[in-house]
């Protein structure tokens, strides 16, 4: 069964600062896709990035990077020189063969000025 | 613009008084779904389909009836409401199906349902 967890409740950081978010996920498929979303304080739904389980490619969008590692099933989110912008609700998702898709419970960012 | 919507986006309601939330999409999107979003559990999806007649069940399908007869719609029903239905709904849509390669989400605004 897929699983994704996100250990990280809630995190808070100084503006500027690096935070890393976790994703650890669980399947049984050799072709999966995980995914990244935001959630700001408006509450709407943002797509980030996909990621499929043939590239484990590392991807730079910015200040946001993503760090995909089958070894140890994670798909880690890494935000550099943070702003009060980023402070939002992260989720991290798994879809695999099917057609169903599991989110994480999501890592709640606090980016203090 | 390409965009989902939702409607209404706030609903109170009380216990058993059936209630329809819409959700429509202008993208031609094969996949819908809705998931609901509660503190400390965040998303869990409720149904799905994969295109116009063709619906299934998420993880927390209780309570809850979908049906898909033209594929820009998708309206989730609540025959029943109780208040352990008090949540806020989000719709969603993809182009392909989960397994495919256009698979990510365009979720609406929401909707925030409250039972009494």
């Amino acid at each position: 069964a897929q699983k994704v967890t996100q250990a990280q409740t809630e995190i808070s950081v100084v503006e500027k600062e690096d935070v890393t978010l976790d994703c650890v996920y669980e399947t049984r498929d050799t072709t999966y896709y995980l995914f990244w979303y935001k959630q700001p304080p408006s509450g709407e739904l943002v797509f980030l990035i996909r990621r499929n389980s043939f590239d484990e490619q590392n991807e730079i969008s910015g200040r946001y990077s993503w760090n995909f590692q089958k070894s140890t099933s994670s798909f880690n989110f890494t935000i550099t020189a943070s702003q009060v912008v980023d402070s939002a609700v992260y989720f991290c998702a798994l879809s695999e063969g099917g057609d169903k898709i599991i989110f994480g419970k999501g890592t709640r960012l606090h980016i203090l000025p | 613009e390409a965009q989902v919507t939702q409607n209404p986006r706030y609903l109170i309601t009380v216990t058993g008084k059936k209630l329809t939330v819409t959700c429509s999409q202008n993208m031609n999107h094969e996949y819908m779904s809705w998931y609901r979003q509660d503190p400390g559990l965040g998303l869990r999806q409720i149904y799905y389909s994969m295109n116009v007649e063709v619906t299934d069940k998420g993880d927390v399908p209780e309570g809850y009836k979908v049906s898909r007869k033209e594929k820009r719609n998708f309206p989730l029903i609540l025959e029943s409401p109780s208040p352990n239905q008090t949540s806020l709904y989000f719709c969603a849509s993809s182009l392909s199906v989960p397994s495919g390669g256009n698979n990510e989400q365009f979720f609406g605004p929401g909707t925030r349902l409250t039972v009494l």
